[in-house]
């Protein structure tokens, strides 16, 4: 199947601080790409959805001045969380489809928030 | 709304056993349905998907789901289950006509599979 890939897959950073997360597709041109945040055993939530070149679509709840995401290109994708705070702690998630595909996932990015 | 339903948050089965992860979904139109599976730290991994035509689809690892329409389920099953299938799985649905052209995923909740050596 496809590849998507996620950096960093654990970050570690101080409360305050922004902290950002690259998803790329390596052997394809993604379309539209989704992020997704991940509690402990538990589901996954959207929190948006972006096409390449236009403004990401937020889920209801989700801060867009927190949670900045950028599509430049049609193989990257990336999510800034801005001024970080301890319960921005969690496992996101972005996946990558392209027209008549299934989504593929990354393999997540663990962010501390200290 | 769109949704699924995972009634299970874990089921255990011997190796060698057959197992079943139950899903239900709940969708305006013919559903687009999806099954993932999550190890530990790690993003989803695609195993199979139904669309339209046969029942029963066939997927990665072994793995078949079967589409029922009257009782709107799409279980996963395994004839016979390995250690290494332990994991967390999660029953999707797609919208299939989306607007602008996208597309949502609206996740369950997840199962917990545990294989017993």
């Amino acid at each position: 199947g496809a590849v998507v890939s996620q950096h960093p897959s654990w970050v570690i950073c101080k409360s305050g601080t922004s902290v950002k997360i690259e998803c790329r597709s390596l052997d394809f041109q993604a379309t539209t790409m989704f992020w997704y945040r991940q509690f402990p055993k538990q589901s996954l939530m959207l929190m948006a959805t972006s096409n390449e070149g236009s403004k990401a679509t937020y889920e209801q709840g989700v801060e867009k001045d927190k949670f900045l995401i950028n599509h430049a290109s049609l193989t990257l994708s990336t999510l800034t969380v801005t001024s970080a705070h301890p319960e921005d702690s969690s496992f996101y998630i972005c996946s990558a489809r392209w027209e008549g595909t299934e989504a593929f996932f990354g393999q997540g990015t663990r962010l501390t928030v200290v | 709304a769109q949704s699924v339903a995972q009634p299970e948050d874990q089921v255990n089965v011997a190796e060698g056993n057959p197992l079943t992860v139950k899903c239900t979904y709940s969708v305006s139109g013919n559903p687009y349905l999806f099954w993932y599976v999550q190890y530990p730290n790690r993003g989803l991994q695609f195993l199979l998907k139904y669309i339209t035509g046969d029942n029963l689809v066939k997927g990665s690892y072994g793995f078949e789901a079967e589409f029922n329409k009257s009782q709107t389920s799409f279980h996963l099953k395994k004839p016979s289950a390995l250690v290494s299938d332990s994991a967390l799985y999660f029953c999707a649905v797609r919208d299939r006509f989306g607007t602008s052209g996208t597309y949502k995923y609206i996740f369950g909740t997840g199962t917990r599979l545990k294989v017993l050596a």
